[in-house]
């Protein structure tokens, strides 16, 4: 029972175009989102979160964007580049008041930016 | 700080014989988080402590796994006996709660034969 969905397990983009990461989740009570970049042989690392009250959120050239109606977010990444290339998983918690600290994972895109 | 620091990076063993996984958390943090990565399942977290006592242990296969913190600098994640279908990358994570950033360690690819 995947309550976190990343259908697409691999995408590839030319550098300097855009990279659009889907997610769709089916828990409607999750209202915090985070989106994690994972290089081979090494933990994730943390890129960008989002709130539920939120619809957006920039950081640089990775922007998230959140549609509650929908239970979907993506991620933009404008301008690709070669080392933006990895896995990057989709997340979700059950803030709770900013106590609840589980996260529910997607599977991963495997994303690979061509020079 | 050096980050979260798993031990050992890679362990190889028999089906049957004790595992033991090693996580040191970054100092100050107190929430530390144990996942699983397979190409089935993904990354799925097994168990979760918050200064050093379980919170959650809902995602642990099996009786046979079983973790430990018994202080805020280190925690193990044991199996026993372990099986094939165990084999996969085992992570460690730790948060400061005023954050929401989970942190991660290398991992531990484990794989049993």
């Amino acid at each position: 029972d995947q309550q976190v969905k990343q259908n697409s397990p691999s995408l590839s983009v030319q550098e300097g175009r855009i990279s659009i990461l889907n997610c769709d989740y089916t828990n409607s009570m999750f209202d915090y989102f985070l989106w994690y970049k994972k290089y081979p042989a090494e933990g994730p690392t943390f890129l960008i979160s989002i709130s539920s009250i939120k619809d957006k959120n920039e950081d640089g050239r990775f922007t998230v964007f959140l549609n509650k109606s929908a239970k979907h977010l993506s991620l933009h990444i404008v301008p690709s580049q070669p080392g933006d290339s990895a896995v990057y998983f989709c997340a979700a918690s059950l803030n709770s008041g900013g106590s609840n600290y589980k996260l529910t994972f997607g599977k991963g895109t495997l994303l690979t930016v061509n020079p | 700080d050096a980050g979260v620091i798993q031990s050992p990076r890679h362990e190889v063993t028999e089906m049957g014989q004790e595992v033991t996984l090693r996580c040191k958390p970054i100092s100050g943090h107190d929430y530390l988080f144990w996942y699983r990565q397979t190409m089935m399942r993904g990354l799925e977290l097994l168990i979760y402590f918050n200064n050093n006592v379980p919170i959650d242990d809902s995602g642990m296969p099996e009786d046979r796994f079983s973790a430990k913190m018994p202080n805020a600098s280190f925690s193990t994640l044991k199996i026993q006996p372990s099986e094939p279908r165990d084999s996969a990358v085992y992570f460690c994570a730790s948060l400061d709660s005023l954050s929401y950033e989970q942190y991660f360690g290398p991992g531990t690819r484990l794989t049993v034969t």
